[in-house]
């Protein structure tokens, strides 16, 4: 059972605008701390995607972009391509935990 | 170009010791705090465990506390995770990560898959 919590599963067709969900409580999300987002795709290594909720590193397609409100975080992609079909982890720190903590990660199809 | 290269990984009998190193390169390796995060068979991340750039505050996730050690070598520009006293729940890919300026990881390695299994 993850600390944050994420759909399993999300789909979308090519060109549509799909959200992940991350739901967090108050000590890790709702205490402040930033959420960040990685994208890992089949047989590779997790990669950033956004960080400090809504931040895009260098090379990331603006088709992606983060936000965070309370005690929860979204991703949302826009313009669905093939390429994107992946699973997708946010990420943020728990006080209580006193460690970093991964959601259970969601698994996007292109459908 | 930022590399972070896994080596170490294998299959070790429950109770056994393992020794992950991870070679750096492409950026000032004496600069940023590293990460090891690992990754369960069909599983999610798990953040496991992390190091100051001097080495001097260490910090781990509970699962791993007093079983595995976190070190670096700066000079070597190198990241160590020796695992000592496996369990099969600690069968995983692990991934050696560069930290960003707050709690995330920039880069990645390709990782290294370690199973623990008789």
């Amino acid at each position: 059972q993850s600390v944050l919590t994420q759909p399993p599963s999300v789909s979308g067709a090519p060109g549509q605008r799909v959200t992940i969900s991350c739901t967090g409580s108050s000590s890790n999300i709702g205490a402040g701390y930033d959420v960040h987002w990685y994208q890992q795709l089949p047989g590779t290594a997790p990669k950033l995607l956004i960080y400090g909720n809504s931040n895009r590193p260098s090379g990331v397609p603006d088709r992606f972009s983060g936000s965070k409100s309370g005690t929860s975080a979204s991703l949302a992609i826009t313009g669905l391509q093939a390429e994107d079909e992946a699973d997708y982890y946010c990420q943020s720190y728990d006080s209580s935990l006193s460690e970093g903590v991964f959601g259970g990660g969601t698994k996007l199809t292109v459908l | 170009e930022v590399q972070l290269v896994e080596s170490g990984g294998g299959l070790v009998q429950p109770g056994g010791s393992l020794r992950l190193s991870c070679a750096a390169s492409g950026f000032t390796f004496s600069s940023y705090w590293m990460s090891w995060v690992r990754q369960a068979p069909g599983k999610g991340l798990e953040w496991v465990a992390n190091i100051k750039q001097d080495g001097s505050e260490k910090y781990y996730v509970d699962s791993v506390k007093g079983r595995f050690t976190i070190s670096r070598d700066n000079a070597k520009n190198s990241l160590y995770l020796q695992m000592n006293s496996l369990r099969a729940e600690d069968t995983a890919v692990y991934y050696c990560a560069r930290d960003g300026d707050g709690d995330y990881e920039d880069y990645w390695g390709q990782g290294t898959l370690v199973t623990v299994s008789s």
